[in-house]
């Protein structure tokens, strides 16, 4: 199974940061990469896919970047909204996802 | 609007039998595959399981396998997990989700979640 590994687990940032979030692949999986926001007691919500498409209603500030086993996830300014936990999940064969990454004040 | 609702997550002991179900409305149901998903208390998701459109295809993750089916009724727009020989390590909020494809595709909308305890 392809496993996914990102970095950092945690991540304290302040409102108008910006912010970088790593996901890397244990084999190359092209562009098939999803990254989600969760909130607590909420489901996954998706926010990209196909490693650098916006999901429709998804604000600007996030983006999407990478290709083969290393993708990022910025926010380009940080909003209070924000402050949540991000997963990647790839989209090939298991469908697995990472370990997430907690942002926080 | 897309929803998606579960149900029939409960407390159960080590051993038995669960059904979970997902209504869904507001979208073409038999045009989309349907995954189970399950997130552990404190931990990451999990992919579970995947059924086809039309039921033609299911795929299992290998901790569940030969202990979960995943079925569906496309005309009471519902998709079922039947959970067997439960485990403790199967305790976790269950999710379903809607995707394009099996594979190669997000999962665009989810549901809320229904809790399964497993414990004696």
């Amino acid at each position: 199974d392809i496993q996914l590994t990102q970095s950092p687990s945690f991540l304290s940032a302040s409102v108008g940061d910006r912010v970088t979030v790593t996901c890397r692949a244990s084999q190359g999986i092209i562009n098939y990469l999803a990254w989600y926001q969760q909130k607590p007691g909420k489901a996954p919500k998706l926010l990209i896919y196909a490693a650098s498409t916006l999901q429709s209603g998804v604000p600007s500030r996030f983006s999407g970047s990478g290709s083969g086993t290393e993708f990022t996830l910025t926010i380009s300014s940080l909003q209070p909204e924000d402050f949540a936990t991000y997963y990647c999940q790839q989209l090939t064969g298991s469908l697995t996802f990472g370990g997430g990454t907690k942002v926080e004040i | 609007q897309v929803h998606l609702v579960e149900s029939g997550g409960g407390m159960v002991q080590p051993g038995r039998s669960l059904r979970l179900s997902c209504e869904a409305s507001g979208f073409t149901f038999s045009s989309y595959a349907m995954h189970w998903v399950r997130q552990a208390p404190g931990k990451g998701p999990e992919w579970v399981a995947v059924i086809l459109y039309d039921g033609s295809n299911t795929y299992y993750a290998d901790s569940v396998k030969g202990r979960f089916t995943i079925s569906r009724d496309n005309s009471k727009n519902t998709v079922f997990l039947q959970m067997n020989s439960l485990r403790a390590e199967d305790t976790a909020v269950y999710y379903c989700a809607r995707a394009e494809k099996i594979v190669a595709a997000p999962f665009d909308y989810w549901g809320q979640g229904t809790l399964v305890t497993v414990s004696s």
